[in-house]
């Protein structure tokens, strides 16, 4: 398998403008997790999806960012407007089962908001 | 609420030196827990993972014993490598029943580089 694919591996923008992030997860993986990663504030769950449907959606940093899964096999992260402090690695993780289970995660995503 | 507390880095090491990482928890129920490494440039992998008290998780040299009397799961390795320098995460999980609802927390990662 190749893994969690995530697009595109590095993302320059303006403030204000629209930013599409994308994941694919692992064939047959049911859970789907997106992070963000900065300096200050470490790693971050922002939400996850089980079976295509939202979880938990309470890492959310506010409603400029929303998040879809459309079917098993891709997800996307949105940000809009994007603002400098939006600027981080964001991954995108999967994982067969719960719990107990190994989350397996992309390279990443890193954004820079200028 | 969970919680992960991890040594705070970095931490510089000596090729063939005694690596510990220590880690200790908060959980409501029954956590599983798990050491996760980043390499520069990459994403998150599992290093190792024990899901009931008493395990021990190993790979690639490493170990950790989940210890339930003293909420730990520290990190540790005989003899480390030049290419073990990364940063080192402990994380916990634990699921609630109905909906596939688990709450999966991460300590503030430990950077570890190792001299030749």
């Amino acid at each position: 398998d190749a893994g969690v694919i995530q697009s595109p591996r590095h993302e320059v923008t303006e403030m204000g403008q629209e930013v599409t992030l994308r994941c694919k997860p692992i064939s047959g993986h049911d859970y789907l997790f997106w992070y963000r990663q900065t300096m200050m504030r470490g790693l971050e769950l922002l939400i996850y999806f089980n079976n295509n449907v939202p979880i938990d959606d309470s890492g959310m940093p506010e409603d400029r960012f929303s998040a879809k899964m459309p079917n098993a096999s891709f997800s996307t992260l949105k940000i809009q407007p994007s603002e400098p402090r939006d600027s981080a690695v964001y991954f995108c993780a999967s994982s067969f089962d719960w719990s107990t289970d190994t989350q397996y995660f992309g390279p990443g995503t890193r954004l820079t908001v200028l | 609420g969970n919680s992960v507390t991890q040594m705070e880095g970095p931490v510089t090491l000596s090729e063939e030196a005694f690596l510990t990482i220590n880690c200790t928890y908060t959980a409501t129920g029954y956590p599983s827990l798990f050491w996760y490494v980043q390499y520069p440039g990459e994403g998150l992998q599992l290093l190792l993972k024990a899901t009931k008290a008493d395990d021990k998780g190993s790979n690639k040299g490493f170990e950790a014993t989940y210890r339930k009397e003293t909420t730990s799961f520290h990190l540790e390795k005989g003899s480390v490598q030049v290419s073990d320098s990364a940063v080192y995460f402990c994380a916990l999980s634990v699921g609630y029943s109905g909906a596939g609802s688990y709450q999966l927390t991460f300590g503030k990662g430990t950077k570890l580089s190792v001299i030749p």
